[in-house]
């Protein structure tokens, strides 16, 4: 069985561009998170998706952030204009439940804002 | 607001001794506990929880956890460190039957000495 899958693993973009971050979630899991840590800091929710559907995006920092899940399968997570305070890495999970059901995290997208 | 303190940012042991990771949270209600490992280039995986009930957890790796009411503690241990157990390793606090919004502590480091 596949995992949570994400892309790239690896982005450098200087300030004031776009990147879009991509997860593809397990097969089947409804229930998509994505949580960022930002370098010396904790690891912090961002946004809950349940299908297509946001249900929870109060931790998304502000409007620069775009999170769309088209269709209830992938996920994309768009910064625009990424700013310094961008730069850490982006985790995504997802789960087949929504109530402390077992998370399965990606390996994350290292994002550098220069 | 819940929190969670993960006292030590870094911690070395030599292989075969015993390990334990402090962790202490902030919940108003009965918390629901996890904690993740991350080794080097892999996503965050979950060790263990504690939801209800014996408060001496096993999981994986063969780690176990004890959660203690009274000093808000939910300490990671293992008895005999592997030099494969050298990684990031983090305490959450989900949000009840809100989902799986967890909230982290800062992780700690393990390195561990031939």
């Amino acid at each position: 069985e596949a995992g949570v899958t994400q892309f790239p693993s690896h982005s450098v973009i200087e300030k004031g561009q776009t990147v879009t971050l991509r997860c593809d979630p397990i097969s089947g899991h409804d229930n998509l998170y994505w949580y960022r840590r930002v370098m010396g800091k904790e690891i912090k929710f961002l946004l809950h998706f349940v299908k297509e559907s946001k249900q929870d995006e109060s931790g998304m920092p502000n409007n620069r952030f775009l999170a769309e899940r088209t269709g209830g399968t992938y996920s994309t997570l768009k910064v625009q204009p990424a700013e310094l305070e961008d730069s850490g890495v982006y985790f995504c999970a997802s789960s087949q439940g929504r109530n402390n059901e077992k998370l399965f995290f990606g390996s994350g997208t290292q994002l550098s804002v220069l | 607001a819940q929190s969670v303190t993960q006292p030590d940012i870094h911690i070395t042991v030599s292989e075969g001794a015993s390990l334990e990771l402090r962790c202490n949270y902030s919940y108003g209600a009965t918390p629901y506990l996890f904690w993740y490992v991350q080794s080097p280039g892999q996503g965050l995986q979950l060790l263990l929880k504690y939801f209800s009930g014996d408060t001496l957890v096993q999981g994986i790796k063969g780690f176990e956890a004890e959660f203690k009411r009274s000093q808000s503690s939910f300490n990671l241990r293992k008895p005999s460190v592997h030099w494969s157990d050298a990684a990031e390793y983090f305490c959450a606090v989900g949000d009840g039957g809100a989902g799986n919004k967890l909230t982290f502590g800062g992780g700690t480091r393990v390195l561990v000495k031939p």
